[in-house]
């Protein structure tokens, strides 16, 4: 079975912090991986995906990184902000399945000013 | 651009009634996917259509669960019989192809009492 899984659940920082939100996933055979966030009572956006060939993407204070080989990426958030809190997901491509994802259960993220 | 519309916002139904959850994707995208997420976990795979057809209905729970895409458009999500284990958020994302990233729309909360 595919696993995504995502510590801690819940994270408090206060606001200025660098952080690093951490997703890890079962089968290292990987189409891509996809960070998203979600606000309360919204859908998801997606904030960066990275194919299997890639190592990492950036937009603006997020970077996304992606080790296929211990199963593991990571959303590092620089200078945080207020308005950055919010659920972060990530989601794994499933192989085999081209066109499912399979999401972690989140973090919820708080920054507090 | 107008983005993935979702109606209605909010739906509650008694058990055993059908419901019907409609999905408006981004005009000219060809993929679309219906997930559900339940609180503080991360949305679960239903079905993914490329244009009309379903090309993948593995994660539909039991055959109370139907979906439909009749012009490659608007899909309609179908519920009989509701059970109160389906009170959910139903989300619907949309993708230019298989392999870009999803948009979602803000869901449909369903509750069944």
């Amino acid at each position: 079975k595919q696993e995504v899984t995502q510590i801690p659940a819940a994270l408090s920082v206060p606001e200025g912090e660098n952080l690093v939100l951490n997703c890890s996933f079962t089968d290292s055979a990987i189409y891509n991986l996809q960070w998203f966030r979600q606000d309360p009572g919204k859908g998801l956006t997606s904030l960066l995906l990275i194919q299997s060939s890639q190592r990492e993407q950036t937009s603006g204070r997020l970077n996304a990184s992606l080790d296929k080989s211990s199963g593991r990426s990571t959303l590092y958030i620089a200078a945080s902000q207020p308005g950055d809190s919010a659920t972060y997901l990530c989601a794994k491509k499933v192989p085999g399945s081209a066109r499912q994802l399979t999401f972690g259960s989140g973090t919820q993220l708080t920054v507090l000013p | 651009g107008a983005g993935v519309s979702q109606t209605p916002s909010n739906k509650v139904t008694e058990k055993g009634k059908y419901v019907e959850l409609r999905c408006d994707p981004i005009s000219g995208h060809t993929a679309l996917y219906w997930y559900r997420q339940s609180l503080g976990q991360g949305p679960e795979f239903l079905i993914y259509f490329q244009g009309t057809g379903a090309a993948d209905d593995s994660g539909l729970p039991n055959d109370r669960f139907f979906a439909v895409r009749p012009e490659g458009s608007v899909s309609t999500l179908k519920i009989q019989r509701t059970e109160r284990g389906d009170s959910a958020v139903y989300l619907c994302a949309s993708s230019l192809t298989g392999n870009s990233p999803l948009h979602f729309g803000n869901g449909t909360r369903l509750t069944v009492t």
